[in-house]
């Protein structure tokens, strides 16, 4: 398995504009979560999905932040309108639950967001 | 919620020597407690797992321990070599709760 697939790696926009960050878990894993990565603020979980289903979204930091999960295989992170602010490194990470906890976390490369 | 705390000033060590990091957490006691390596430029890769019911674990030159009384765990790397440096972070993972809560990690970098 080539792991957790992120794209694009790097991604540089403007203010307001549309982002959307991508990622596809690794095969057979049935929690996905994403990430966002700071200096300041380190690795804060934005929103965590279990069998395609969002079960926790609490760290999504406004409405401009909407992540989807059509299937098992792929997800997206949006960011409407981005802001300078909105720059960090966003990683996904899947893991696989068994029985009610999940065990570790695989994490892909990372996207890195520059808003400008 | 909880916090996690880890050292943010790096740790500088001579190669050969045994390499101590911290993790302190506050509130809920953690079922699972994990520590990952992460390079820069790179996801963070997972290490070990340590169970709530476990005082220690090991893998090779790497030693966890877990002290739920002192809600403190222990990441130790013996012998260590300049190709451990990189920055070192805890997760802890509670039961039900499928969320990892990480630290902010620790750098260390390892001299020859």
């Amino acid at each position: 398995d080539a792991g957790v697939i992120q794209s694009p790696r790097h991604e540089v926009t403007e203010m307001g504009q549309e982002v959307t960050l991508r990622c596809k878990p690794i095969s057979g894993h049935n929690s996905l979560f994403w990430y966002r990565q700071t200096m300041m603020r380190g690795l804060e979980l934005l929103i965590y999905f279990n069998n395609n289903v969002p079960i926790d979204d609490s760290g999504m930091p406004e409405d401009r932040f909407s992540a989807k999960m059509p299937n098992a295989s792929f997800s997206t992170l949006k960011i409407q309108p981005s802001e300078p602010r909105d720059s960090a490194v966003y990683f996904c990470a899947s893991s696989i639950l068994f029985g009610q906890t999940n065990t570790e976390a695989f994490f892909g490369q990372g996207t890195r967001l520059t808003v400008v | 919620s909880q916090k996690i705390e880890q050292n943010s000033e790096a740790l500088n060590i001579q190669e050969g020597k045994t390499a101590t990091l911290t993790c302190n957490y506050t509130n809920y006691s953690p079922a699972y407690l994990q520590w990952y390596r992460q390079d820069p430029g790179r996801g963070p890769v997972f290490l070990l797992l340590i169970r709530e019911n476990e005082k220690e674990k090991r893998k090779e030159r790497l030693k966890v321990t877990f002290d739920t009384t002192l809600k403190q765990s222990l990441f130790h790397i013996t012998a260590s070599q300049p190709a451990d440096s990189a920055t070192y972070l805890c997760a802890l993972l509670r039961y039900n709760f499928n969320k990892f809560y990480f630290g902010s990690g620790t750098k260390l970098n390892v001299k020859p």
